[in-house]
């Protein structure tokens, strides 16, 4: 168990929808990053908070935004929906520095219908 | 830009026979390397990392890997497979500097280790 926790496990939905998945970081880890992971794309990294901030950003679309609170925890919101947008949705945490290893949770897997 | 190469989508080996998943990378300065391994439904593990000093790391599980700076490789080594071992191992590279460390991984090779 590496302390990272993500919520929901599984999520079916409909194309054209909204979701929203969380992740809790593990204790005292600063930096929360999320990564996608599909068959035709491999693992991809969205984006990074840091403390609440934006960090940086990968190959994330404009339809999905993310956020970290004050407590840390994170969430990604995916909206508009499309049966491509199915995959696993990873979240990973490190303490913040770039030597830091990063914890990943067990991934939501999203299906769109 | 940073990128990682894993040249063999599967590897096969036989337990008790020594193991090598291959990587390379590419990135600008010194690179921070990583190794995780997934195993079916479930999330990424970390088995060990390349920071700076000794060549060869070891990590979980008896794995270690040997960092080739001439040859811009990090191949992950173990000297006797398990069944057990049979997963999709992810090499992944990160450039140093500031807190924007995001990582970025080669496409997996897939382990399977039969008796």
């Amino acid at each position: 168990d590496s302390g990272v926790t993500q919520t929901p496990k599984h999520l079916i939905t409909a194309t054209g929808q909204r979701v929203t998945l969380r992740c809790s970081p593990r204790s005292g880890d600063l930096s929360v990053y999320w990564y996608q992971q599909s068959l035709d794309q491999g693992l991809q990294f969205l984006i990074q908070y840091y403390n609440g901030e934006e960090r940086a950003k990968g190959n994330i679309l404009e339809r999905f935004s993310a956020q970290q609170f004050p407590d840390l925890h994170s969430e990604l919101n995916l909206s508009s929906l499309e049966l491509g947008d199915s995959a696993l949705y990873f979240c990973a945490s490190s303490a913040g520095t770039t030597q830091e290893t990063q914890y990943f949770g067990p991934g939501t897997r999203l299906l769109v219908l | 830009a940073q990128s990682v190469a894993q040249p063999e989508d599967q590897v096969n080996v036989a337990e008790g026979n020594p193991l090598t998943v291959k990587c390379t990378y590419s990135v600008s300065g010194n690179p921070y390397l990583f190794w995780y391994v997934q195993y079916p439904n479930r999330g990424l593990q970390f088995l060990l990392k390349y920071i700076t000093g000794d060549n060869l790391v070891k990590g979980s599980y008896g794995f270690e890997a040997e960092f080739n700076k001439s040859q811009t490789s990090f191949h992950l080594k173990k000297p006797s497979a398990l069944v057990s071992d049979s997963a999709l191992y992810f090499c992944a590279v990160r450039s140093p500097g500031g807190t924007a460390s995001k990582l970025t991984f080669g496409t997996g090779t897939r382990l399977q280790v039969t008796l």
